[in-house]
C-alpha cells in the first residue's frame, strides 16, 4: 500500500533552517511528483511547491522563492523540503503529498505531517 | 493566481441530514477541482477529484458536481464520522490553491 512517512517534529530558532523528509513506499517513486503543503495552527492549507521525482524539476510558491529547496533521493524514494531563514510565521504542520504525473492531478496520498515550531 | 472561495465557512447539521458545500473559483478551472476531508490532527484525505470522480474507498454518500467556476460537494446522509473540515482545491494551474475550508459540526 502507498505510504508517505515524514520525519519527526522540529523546534527551531528564528533564522535557522529546517529539513523535513518524506519517505515513500508502495509505488514507483519516479512515476509521480511530490508537493509540499503547510498548515499554520488553526488555519487552512497552503501549497508550498512541487518536485518531480522523475527528473527533479521544481516549482515553488512565489512567496517562498529563495527560502525553500525541494529535492529527492531516488535511491531511497525520499523527498526533502528545506526551509531557511525561519520566522515565527513559519510555525506550521508541513505535509508531503503524492501528485500524479498528469497535469492537474490531485494529491491522492499524504504524509502524516511534521510540526515545525519556530520560537526563540 | 486563482482564488478559491468556499461557503459556508462553518455549518451545523445532524446525522442523516443532506449537506451541500459550495466552492467558487475566481476564473474558469474547467473540471480541475478536488475535495478533501480533514479531521483534527490528521492529514487531509482526498474525497473527490476532477469535480465529480469519487476516490477509491470513499463512501458513495459523497458526491461532487460543477465545472467552470462553480462547484458543489454533497453528502447525502451525514454520518457521525463525516464531521470534519472540508477543503476544495483547484489543480488547473500553478500555483494550485485551496479554499479556506468549511467546518462541519454536529448540531
Amino acid at each position: 500500500q502507498v505510504q508517505l512517512v515524514q520525519s519527526g517534529a522540529e523546534v527551531k530558532k528564528p533564522g535557522a533552517s529546517v529539513k523535513v523528509s518524506c519517505k515513500a513506499s508502495g509505488y514507483t517513486f519516479t512515476s509521480y511528483g511530490i508537493s509540499w503543503v503547510r498548515q499554520a495552527p488553526g488555519q487552512g492549507l497552503e501549497w508550498m511547491g512541487w518536485i518531480s521525482a522523475y527528473n527533479g524539476n521544481t516549482n515553488y510558491a512565489q512567496k517562498l522563492q529563495g527560502r525553500v529547496t525541494m529535492t529527492t533521493d531516488t535511491s531511497t524514494s525520499t523527498a526533502y523540503m528545506e526551509l531557511r531563514s525561519l520566522r515565527s510565521d513559519d510555525t506550521a504542520v508541513y505535509y508531503c503529498a503524492r501528485e500524479g504525473a498528469v497535469q492537474g492531478s490531485p494529491f491522492d496520498y499524504w504524509g502524516q505531517g511534521t510540526l515545525v515550531t519556530v520560537s526563540s | 493566481d486563482i482564488q478559491m472561495t468556499q461557503s459556508p465557512s462553518s455549518l451545523s447539521a445532524s446525522v442523516g441530514d443532506r449537506v451541500t458545500i459550495t466552492c467558487r473559483a475566481s476564473q474558469s478551472i474547467s473540471s480541475y477541482l478536488n475535495w478533501y476531508q480533514q479531521k483534527p490532527g490528521k492529514a487531509p484525505k482526498l474525497l473527490i477529484y476532477a469535480a465529480s470522480s469519487l476516490q477509491s474507498g470513499v463512501p458513495s454518500r459523497f458526491s461532487g458536481s460543477g465545472s467552470g467556476t462553480d462547484f458543489t460537494l454533497t453528502i447525502s446522509s451525514l454520518q457521525p464520522e463525516d464531521f470534519a473540515t472540508y477543503y476544495c482545491q483547484q489543480s488547473y494551474s500553478t500555483p494550485c490553491s485551496f479554499g479556506q475550508g468549511t467546518k462541519l459540526e454536529i448540531k
